[in-house]
């Protein structure tokens, strides 16, 4: 079975500060991995996607992330911290593609 | 391009009711997966569906059912309603080939049951 694990479920940056999120996974398949982003009260935005290829996936709003198979991890960085990114964000992984299993979630609060 | 649809938005239901969400997907979708999200948790998978067909289910029981029409927009039924039902429903649309994993969400059906 396929599974993600976020490691904190609150992160707080300064705004111009680097952005790090952490995805682990468990998949007994090479996997698809994910990262959206949920502001409130609206729905899910997909940032970035690892299907197959290039490791280091870039993203929208600046955001990256790097597969990692021996770590089993996809965790999602940005440069400098933005207000805006200030959201939920969600790792997810599948084996098929069409059916996504989410990690828990980490609220990003960003500081002046 | 509208993208994808839900309603209703809001909904208070009693235990032991029954509710119907209904989602119409982003234009040229073929495909619609339905999430359930509760409080402070990540969406977990309820089922997807595709040519009017269930083609995967997650872990949720029978008293959740769906439904795929002919212009691809779906309903999502919940017969039996618990306290535990209570949650953001989020209905996701996308492409069943080419397969690439990506999901287009709705801002979801937020569900209270009393």
């Amino acid at each position: 079975a396929q599974s993600v694990t976020q490691l904190g479920s609150h992160v707080s940056v300064s705004e111009g500060a680097l952005v790090l999120l952490r995805c682990n996974y468990s998949s007994s398949v090479p996997p698809y991995l994910f990262w959206y982003v949920q502001y409130p009260n609206q729905g899910l935005q997909l940032l970035l996607k690892y299907t197959t290829g290039a490791t280091l996936v870039k993203g929208i709003n600046g955001f990256e992330a790097e597969f990692k198979k021996s770590e089993t991890s996809f965790h999602l960085t940005k440069p400098s911290a933005h207000m805006s990114d200030a959201a939920e964000y969600f790792c997810a992984v599948s084996f098929s593609g069409y059916a996504l299993n989410f990690g828990k979630g980490t609220s990003l609060l960003v500081t002046p | 391009d509208a993208g994808v649809t839900q309603s209703p938005t809001h909904l208070i239901k009693t235990r032991g009711q029954q509710v119907t969400l209904r989602c119409s997907p982003k234009s040229g979708h073929d495909t619609v997966s339905w999430y359930q999200q509760a409080l402070g948790q990540g969406p977990q998978f309820i089922f997807q569906y595709y040519e009017e067909e269930e083609r995967q289910r997650g872990n949720f029981p029978d008293r959740f059912s769906g439904h795929q029409f002919p212009n691809y927009s779906s309903e999502l039924n919940v017969n039996a309603l618990l306290l535990g039902d209570s949650a953001l429903y989020l209905c996701a649309s996308s492409l069943w080939l080419p397969n690439t994993g990506e999901l287009f969400f709705g801002e979801g059906s937020r569900l209270t049951v009393l």
